[in-house]
C-alpha cells in the first residue's frame, strides 16, 4: 500500500500570499491517479485537482498541481479568504486508494 | 447533476454491525463508475473504506476488509456498506463518492454530504 505523506501540517499565511502544499509517496504514483482534495469544517472534501495538475471543473486558476513520481505540489497562488481549509492528496493504485494525513492552510 | 445521500442510524452499538446506503439522483449507478465509501474520524483524516461497480465487483481497503461488505442495489439505484464487529474507532462521518475516470484519471468527484455514526452503548 503506497503511503503519502503531507507537509507541512499546517501552514499560516495571509490573504493575497502563495502557498505551496507537498504531498511525497512511499512509491512512485501515477500521474494519472493522483488528485487533490479541499475540504472546509463541516463540508465534504470537494475536487480541485486530478492527473496531478489538471484542475476539475469551476476551480479557479489560482489553484494548480505540479510533480511526477514520488513527489508533487498543489500551488494557491494568491490566497483568497475562501480558501483557508484543509486540503488532501489522494493516490489510486493496485485497487486501493490512500489519502495523504492533510496540510491546513490557516489564515496567520 | 449527479448527487448522492447518505442514510442510515447514527448509533451503533459496539460489537454490532453498521449500515448505511447512498442513494444516487440525476444519473444510473450502472453508469461506468465506480462508487465509493470514505470515512472520517472527528478531527482526523480522509480513509477510504472500499468502493463496487454496478456489477457487483469490489475492492475494499486491507485494514477494513475482514469486517466490511458493500452491495449494489441497481433497481433502486443505491449502493450499501456494512461493516461488522465496530467499536469506538469506528465512529466517524461516512461519506460516499462516486469515481470519476475520464481518458484514464481517476479521482473522486463528486460526494455525498455525509452522515455521522457514533458507536456507543
Amino acid at each position: 500500500e503506497i503511503v503519502l505523506t503531507q507537509s507541512p501540517g499546517t501552514l499560516s499565511l495571509s490573504p493575497g500570499e502563495r502557498a505551496t502544499l507537498s504531498c511525497r509517496a512511499s512509491q512512485s504514483v501515477s500521474s494519472s491517479y493522483l488528485a487533490w482534495y479541499q475540504q472546509k469544517p463541516g463540508q465534504a472534501p470537494r475536487l480541485l485537482i486530478y492527473g496531478a495538475s489538471s484542475r476539475a471543473t469551476g476551480i479557479p486558476d489560482r489553484f494548480s498541481g505540479s510533480g511526477s513520481g514520488t513527489d508533487f505540489t498543489l500551488t494557491i497562488s494568491r490566497l483568497e479568504p475562501e480558501d483557508f481549509a484543509v486540503y488532501y492528496c489522494q493516490q489510486y493504485g493496485s485497487s486501493v486508494w490512500t489519502f495523504g494525513q492533510g496540510t491546513k492552510v490557516e489564515i496567520k | 447533476q449527479v448527487q448522492l445521500q447518505e442514510s442510515g442510524p447514527g448509533l451503533v452499538k459496539p460489537s454490532g454491525t453498521l449500515s448505511l446506503t447512498c442513494a444516487v439522483s440525476g444519473g444510473s449507478i450502472s453508469s461506468s463508475n465506480w462508487w465509493s465509501w470514505v470515512r472520517q474520524p472527528p478531527g482526523k483524516g480522509l480513509e477510504w473504506i472500499g468502493e463496487i461497480y454496478h456489477s457487483g465487483s469490489t475492492n475494499y481497503n486491507p485494514s477494513l476488509k475482514s469486517r466490511v461488505t458493500i452491495s449494489v442495489d441497481k433497481s433502486k439505484n443505491q449502493f450499501s456498506l456494512k461493516l461488522s464487529s465496530v467499536t469506538a474507532a469506528d465512529t466517524a462521518v461516512y461519506y460516499c463518492a462516486r469515481e470519476g475516470a475520464s481518458r484514464g484519471y481517476y479521482y473522486m468527484d463528486v460526494w455525498g454530504k455525509g452522515t455521522t455514526v457514533t458507536v456507543s452503548s
